[in-house]
């Protein structure tokens, strides 16, 4: 099984909202990523966990707060995001040998 | 720096004709490789890696890439090109944590029957 669930698929929220955006994995990867693809973009990392452990935040405004609950989860918080943070959030785990899986990505749009 | 360029931004072919995607790469060290394929609106499904050892790799969906250390090149090849294959296609190259990957800006296959 090679599968990073991501949840919601959707998402559309105003400026003032807060948003989490949910990612879960079961296949014992102890690192987990976010990522940030605009149309027609490659994706570009944002954060990066390690044994539950933020290892890497590649610059990303505070409006964007991760999360890693467990081993299993991670979680991306949103909170008075811009109109131009619109895009799809994918999330990865990966292991040695092994490369980085990816879920099907949140599509969020701020309105 | 690292970079991965991929010269091709739109490739047409017919189904059924064979199919190769270049991809150059400039990394510091004995890079860690990945084909990387994306249907619209989807995540990313890995298509192949490569790590050491030999250096044409199989992946899934009858893909192959032959990894080539004097050109810097890792390309992507599939003999018979099948409808379905109409994609979006990255390759990337990886650090030693492998999940940081690097991006080529992609290239997008259009296949006609």
């Amino acid at each position: 099984d090679t599968e990073v669930t991501q949840t919601p698929k959707h998402l559309v929220m105003g400026m003032t909202n807060k948003k989490s955006l949910k990612c879960e994995q079961h296949m014992g990867h102890r690192a987990m990523y976010w990522y940030k693809q605009k149309a027609k973009k490659p994706p570009e990392l944002m954060f990066v966990y390690s044994y539950e452990k933020l290892s890497i935040n590649e610059s990303v405004p505070s409006r964007f707060s991760p999360e890693c609950p467990n081993s299993s989860l991670l979680n991306l918080h949103l909170h008075a995001l811009q109109p131009e943070d619109s895009a799809l959030y994918l999330c990865a785990s990966s292991q040695e040998d092994r490369g980085a899986f990816f879920g099907q990505g949140t599509r969020l749009t701020v309105v | 720096a690292q970079s991965v360029t991929q010269p091709d931004i739109h490739i047409t072919v017919s189904e059924g004709a064979s199919l190769e995607l270049r991809c150059n790469y400039s990394y510091g060290a004995t890079p860690y490789l990945f084909w990387y394929v994306q249907s619209p609106g989807q995540g990313l499904q890995l298509l192949l890696k490569y790590f050491s050892g030999d250096t044409l790799v199989q992946g899934i969906k009858g893909f192959e890439a032959e990894f080539k250390r004097s050109q810097s090149s890792f390309n992507l090849r599939k003999p018979s090109v099948h409808w379905s294959d109409a994609a979006e296609y990255f390759c990337a190259v990886g650090a030693p944590e492998r999940g940081k990957l690097i991006f080529g800006q992609g290239t997008e296959l259009s296949v006609k029957p």
